[in-house]
This record gives structure tokens, C-alpha cells and sequence, in this order.
């Protein structure tokens, strides 16, 4: 059981628009640390696609954004196609862990 | 072009050790954190431990604590992982990964991972 909590999968039809939420708590996404969100094709290396809560690394679609607000945050695909189906995972920093951790993950399907 | 290859994985009987070790090129390790992250099969992802640049501190997952150790060699740009006195719930595929200060210290580079399966 992770101390942040995805819901275990989402779905969404080509172009449609799909949101992924991660809760918290205080000391973790609550406490202002970055928020990291990481994609994971089928049997393929995670990779980053929202870092610092909002930001997208060069290379990733703008139809991928981060929100964030109190405790939560959010990954929104819009447009989506099917080369997102995948595993999402948010992760951050918990400071009465002393350590990083990740929520559950996502499981997005491209219907 | 940046690699990380992780080697060192295998099949363990529980309470032994097993050491994995991440072999880093095209870039200078000594500049980044480095984390082990892990993957139990058919599982989410889960933060192990990490060491700063130049090892002078550590974080660790609390079910790791005393029985994993992380380290670095800066100058053979290798990272380690040290695991002993491993249980059946160690299993998993062990990524290391690289900290990228412009993604505020998220991961911008991963290996490939190496399997590691810890039964009797």
C-alpha cells in the first residue's frame, strides 16, 4: 500500500482527454516537494514525462500536463492516442519516510 | 550517448547475498544522485535507495534498512548495491537511475534492469 494513491486504471477513447490523480498527504505532496510523473509502455524502462509538478521535458507532447494542489496531483493526456497506453506512475519525496516514493501506478487503456 | 547497465541480478536462496552493480557511461557519474529503484513482477515501482554525488550520504526504504547497502565508485563510474540477508519480497527487477538536476532531480535516464529472484 502506497503512500500515494492512484487509481489503478484509467480509460479513454483516441482523442479524448484523460486524468490521472495522485493523493497524498502533508508530509509528502502537501509539504511542497516536486512531483514527478513516469510512463511505462508494456515491458519497456520507465520514463519521465512531468517533472517539478508542471513542467514536460523537451520531446514529451504538450498533450501531456501536470497540476498540483494541496495534497494531490493531477497528470491530464489530451488527445490521446494509442501509443499512450501504459503504466503512470507519480512519485515525490516523503520527509517522515525519509525517502522517495511512488504511488501504486496507473494503468491507462486506449480503447 | 547516456547508458546504465545493471548487472549482478540472479536466483538466491533467502538469507544470502547478492551484490548489483550499474556500469555508467556518457556522462560523469561523480556530477549526480543516484537511486536503485525496483519492480516486483506484474508490480508498481518502488524507491530503494539513493547516494549522492559523492557518496556522502544515503537514503534507504525502510524495509531495507541494515540489510541493503548503496555505494558508488566514482572512478570507475560504477554504482553498487550490496544486498544481503535477502527475503522471498526482495524479488524483482532492480533498476538503477540517474538524477537529472535540470528535471529537478527527477529520473532522466534508467537501466535496463536486472532480475533478481530470491526462492528456495
Amino acid at each position: 500500500q502506497s503512500v500515494l494513491t492512484q487509481p489503478p486504471s484509467v480509460s479513454g477513447a483516441p482523442g479524448q482527454r484523460v486524468t490521472i490523480s495522485c493523493t497524498g498527504s502533508s508530509s509528502n505532496i502537501g509539504a511542497n516537494y516536486d512531483v514527478y510523473w513516469y510512463q511505462q509502455p508494456p515491458g519497456t524502462t520507465p520514463k519521465i514525462v512531468i517533472y517539478a509538478n508542471i513542467n514536460r521535458p523537451s520531446g514529451v507532447p504538450d498533450r501531456f500536463s501536470g497540476s498540483k494542489s494541496g495534497t494531490s496531483a493531477s497528470l491530464a493526456i489530451t488527445g490521446l492516442q494509442a501509443e499512450d497506453e501504459a503504466d503512470y506512475y507519480c512519485q515525490t519525496y516523503d520527509s517522515s519516510l525519509s525517502g522517495w516514493v511512488f504511488g501504486g501506478g496507473t494503468k491507462l487503456t486506449v480503447l | 550517448q547516456v547508458q546504465l547497465v545493471e548487472s549482478g541480478g540472479g536466483v538466491v536462496q533467502p538469507g544470502r547475498s547478492l551484490r548489483l552493480s550499474c556500469a555508467a557511461s556518457g556522462f560523469t557519474l561523480s556530477d549526480y544522485g543516484m537511486h536503485w529503484v525496483r519492480q516486483a513482477p506484474g508490480k508498481g515501482l518502488e524507491w530503494v535507495a539513493f547516494i549522492a554525488y559523492d557518496g556522502s550520504y544515503t537514503h534507504y526504504l525502510d524495509s531495507v534498512k541494515g540489510r541493503f547497502t548503496i555505494s558508488r565508485d566514482n572512478s570507475k563510474s560504477t554504482l553498487h548495491l550490496q544486498m544481503n540477508s535477502l527475503r522471498v519480497e526482495d524479488t524483482a527487477v532492480y533498476y538503477c537511475a540517474k538524477e537529472s538536476p535540470e528535471y529537478s532531480y527527477g529520473y532522466d535516464y534508467w537501466g535496463q534492469g536486472t532480475l533478481v529472484t530470491v526462492s528456495s
